[in-house]
């Protein structure tokens, strides 16, 4: 069984950019929800896909957008960066309204 | 809105003892799920326990147990015989049980706990 996996690890931004992130779910699951994660804070929800539908989002502005695809992976896409966007972006999956599962998280800096 | 409190920003043990981290939330919900997140290093985010707010029978996982307290809304986690492994972020967690059409995760602001050998 294939665990979330995310992409890249990491990766530098200059603000004002755009940029997007990759997470594939555990095999199984058809729900996926992201979470930005700041230095020294616990993670936050951004919002969560189901069926490739967003059916649920946190207090994150309208630049914080996604996708997810039929086989179930996600992207995360924000635009026009910020200095404190910087974070770890964490992505987990689920099916049924049990547990997530988090990837390893990709740390985006924003220069 | 639901919240989730860890009052101890960083704890230590020594290898081999035991420690305590405290988690305390508010919620009005009746029906809820709380966990407890373990982060090391590596940044993998890590289920450790779970509790489902409808048992009172406390959850137990190996070495880690959880003293559930629902009318104080408290959630606190004992490590026995603490291991050097053991030393990482750990998060409390809510959920909401149903009600909802998704189900995301609240996170208390986490605990570094450190173990000395």
């Amino acid at each position: 069984e294939t665990g979330v996996t995310q992409s890249p690890t990491h990766l530098i931004k200059t603000r004002g950019q755009q940029v997007t992130l990759r997470c594939s779910s555990q095999s199984g699951h058809n729900t996926v929800s992201w979470y930005q994660q700041a230095l020294g804070q616990g993670p936050q929800f951004i919002f969560q896909y189901y069926r490739e539908e967003e059916n649920g989002r946190g207090n994150f502005p309208p630049r914080f957008s996604g996708l997810q695809f039929p086989n179930y992976s996600s992207e995360l896409n924000v635009n026009a960066l910020e200095l404190d966007d910087s974070a770890l972006y964490l992505c987990a999956s689920s099916s049924g309204g049990n547990e997530q599962f988090f990837g390893p998280g990709t740390r985006l800096t924003v220069l | 809105a639901q919240t989730v409190t860890q009052s101890q920003p960083e704890m230590s043990v020594q290898e081999a003892e035991t420690v305590t981290l405290s988690c305390t939330y508010d919620t009005s919900e009746s029906d809820y799920y709380l966990f407890w997140y373990k982060q090391p290093p590596s940044r993998q985010m890590i289920l450790v326990i779970r509790q489902e707010a409808y048992k009172q029978q406390n959850a137990t996982e190996n070495r880690f147990s959880v003293n559930f307290q629902k009318a104080a809304k408290s959630f606190s986690l004992k490590i026995s015989d603490s291991q050097l492994g053991d030393a990482a972020m750990y998060f409390c967690a809510y959920r909401s049980g149903g009600g909802t059409s998704y189900d995301k995760v609240i996170f208390g602001p986490g605990t570094s706990l450190s173990v000395i050998p």
